[in-house]
């Protein structure tokens, strides 16, 4: 089996700071995404990228860039962190086009924006 | 575009009773794949059913889906609550083969079981 490992677990910043959340994966896997989840809005799509140097933009992409350098890594910046901002960013990789395709997560970055 | 709804907040059941919780979905295509996640506190998502066949029940670890395209849902429901399904459960869509590489989520719906 695989796995999906985000840096930091938590990460503080100031307001107006840019901020860069990590995500690798061993699964090999083409496609890799970045979602932002608060409570009661759900999981929104903020990038996903379908290989290495691809990159698309989802429904909350405004105020992040991304980057897909190598296959195995993801990593999405937060351009200027907003004051008071809460929020956890789940990164998740899956093998697309095949009739056993899902999604598999990592544990998430907690950020806290003073 | 696509669009998932669930039952919305939270969901409180006392142990053993049933669980159901919805799910319906909007989309343009006829042929979509369906999922249920799960959440649990400290862990990271994980797959808990998936379907894209029309009225065919799906099961896994006790908890059954069925997928009706006619009405569009594709509700999650288990006979028995255990204190353990206490999580966060989300449902989601994907359109395969249409170029589209999007999964989309609902809202979340957080069930806690009490004894």
């Amino acid at each position: 089996g695989g796995i999906i490992t985000q840096t930091p677990k938590f990460l503080i910043g100031q307001e107006g700071q840019k901020l860069t959340l990590k995500c690798q994966q061993n699964f090999n896997h083409d496609t890799m995404y970045w979602y932002r989840q608060d409570s009661g809005k759900g999981l929104r799509l903020i990038y996903y990228s379908i290989t290495e140097n691809d990159l698309q933009k989802g429904d909350l992409s405004e105020g992040y860039d991304a980057s897909r350098e190598k296959k195995s890594s993801f990593s999405l910046t937060v351009t200027s962190a907003q004051k008071n901002e809460m929020a956890v960013f789940l990164c998740a990789s899956s093998i697309t086009g095949q009739s056993n395709e899902r999604l598999f997560f990592g544990h998430g970055t907690k950020l806290s924006v003073l | 575009g696509d669009s998932v709804t669930q039952t919305e907040g939270l969901v409180t059941l006392t142990e053993g009773l049933p669980v159901m919780l919805n799910c319906t979905y909007q989309t343009i295509y006829s042929n979509p794949f369906l999922f249920w996640y799960v959440h649990y506190l400290n862990e990271s998502p994980r797959l808990l059913l998936k379907s894209s066949t029309d009225n065919k029940r799906t099961e896994h670890q006790g908890f059954h889906a069925t997928l009706h395209k006619s009405s569009s849902s594709f509700h999650l429901q288990k006979s028995s609550a255990q204190l353990s399904d206490s999580a966060l459960y989300y449902c989601a869509l994907r359109n395969v083969n249409t170029g589209n590489y999007k999964y989309v989520f609902g809202a979340g719906t957080r069930l806690k079981v009490i004894a």
